[in-house]
C-alpha cells in the first residue's frame, strides 16, 4: 500500500449504530487530519493530531471521538449519529509544519 | 475565518477549449493552494502560490497569484476530458490549517 488508505469506502449505518473508520498513512508523516466533504459546505477540518497528540478540534460535535494511537493510524468512530452527517469524511496527512497534505480516497457515509 | 469564494461554480465546457476559474478572498492570502479532486477521490495537489504576482505552469495549466495576493486564477488550456474534476482552492489558516473554497466543478465533454 502507498499513500494514504482509508476504509471502509462506503458505510451505511443507522442513527443508533456505532461503526469505525480507518485511515492509515504510508508516506512517514507525524501529523494527521480528519476532514468532513458535504455537499453544501467546503471542505472542513475536523480534527488535528500531531505526533499522536490532538491539536485541533474544530468544534466537532461528541458524537465523533478520534483516535489516534500511533503517528501512521487515525480512526474516527461514530455513534449516535444524524442524517445530516452523512458525506465524504476524508483523512489526510502531511510532514508537521508542512504545507502539503496528502489525502486519502475518503469514506462516504450515509446515515439513515 | 477568512472565506475563499470560487467561481464558476459549475462550468461545462468542450475538448479543446480554454478556460479560467477564479479564487477570491476580501482578505490577504498568506499562500495559496489548488487541489484537484477526481470523483470517488480525495484531493490532489496541484500547486502552491507564495509570492504576489506569482505564476506557475503546470503542462496546459497555469496558475497565477494576484499582486495583492488576495485572488488567484487557474487557466487551463486545451482542456481534456481528463480534466473533468472538482478544482479546490485553499488557504493555510495557521500552522496547520487550510480552509477551502467550494470548488469549481469542471466538466470537459468529448
Amino acid at each position: 500500500e502507498t499513500g494514504v488508505t482509508q476504509t471502509p469506502r462506503h458505510l451505511v449505518m443507522g442513527m443508533t449504530n456505532k461503526k469505525s473508520l480507518k485511515c492509515e498513512q504510508h508516506l512517514g508523516h507525524n501529523a494527521m487530519y480528519w476532514y468532513k466533504q458535504s455537499a453544501k459546505k467546503p471542505l472542513e477540518l475536523m480534527f488535528v493530531y500531531n505526533f499522536k497528540e490532538q491539536t485541533e478540534n474544530n468544534s466537532v460535535p461528541s458524537r465523533f471521538s478520534p483516535e489516534c494511537p500511533n503517528s501512521s493510524h487515525l480512526f474516527l468512530h461514530l455513534h449516535t449519529l444524524q442524517p445530516e452527517d452523512s458525506a465524504l469524511y476524508l483523512c489526510a496527512s502531511s510532514h508537521l509544519g508542512g504545507v502539503e497534505q496528502y489525502f486519502g480516497p475518503g469514506t462516504r457515509l450515509t446515515v439513515t | 475565518t477568512q472565506l475563499l469564494e470560487q467561481s464558476p461554480q459549475f462550468l461545462s465546457i468542450q475538448e479543446g477549449e480554454n478556460l479560467t476559474v477564479y479564487c477570491n478572498s476580501s482578505s490577504v492570502f498568506s499562500s495559496l493552494q489548488w487541489y484537484r479532486q477526481e470523483p470517488g477521490e480525495g484531493p490532489v495537489l496541484l500547486v502552491t502560490v507564495v509570492t504576489g504576482g506569482e505564476v506557475k505552469k503546470l503542462k496546459r495549466l497555469t496558475f497565477q497569484f494576484g499582486d495583492a495576493r488576495k485572488d488567484s486564477s487557474l487557466h487551463i488550456t486545451a482542456a481534456q476530458p481528463g480534466d473533468t474534476g472538482l478544482y479546490l482552492c485553499a488557504e493555510r489558516s495557521g500552522a496547520q490549517k487550510l480552509v477551502f473554497g467550494q470548488g469549481t466543478r469542471l466538466t470537459i465533454n468529448p
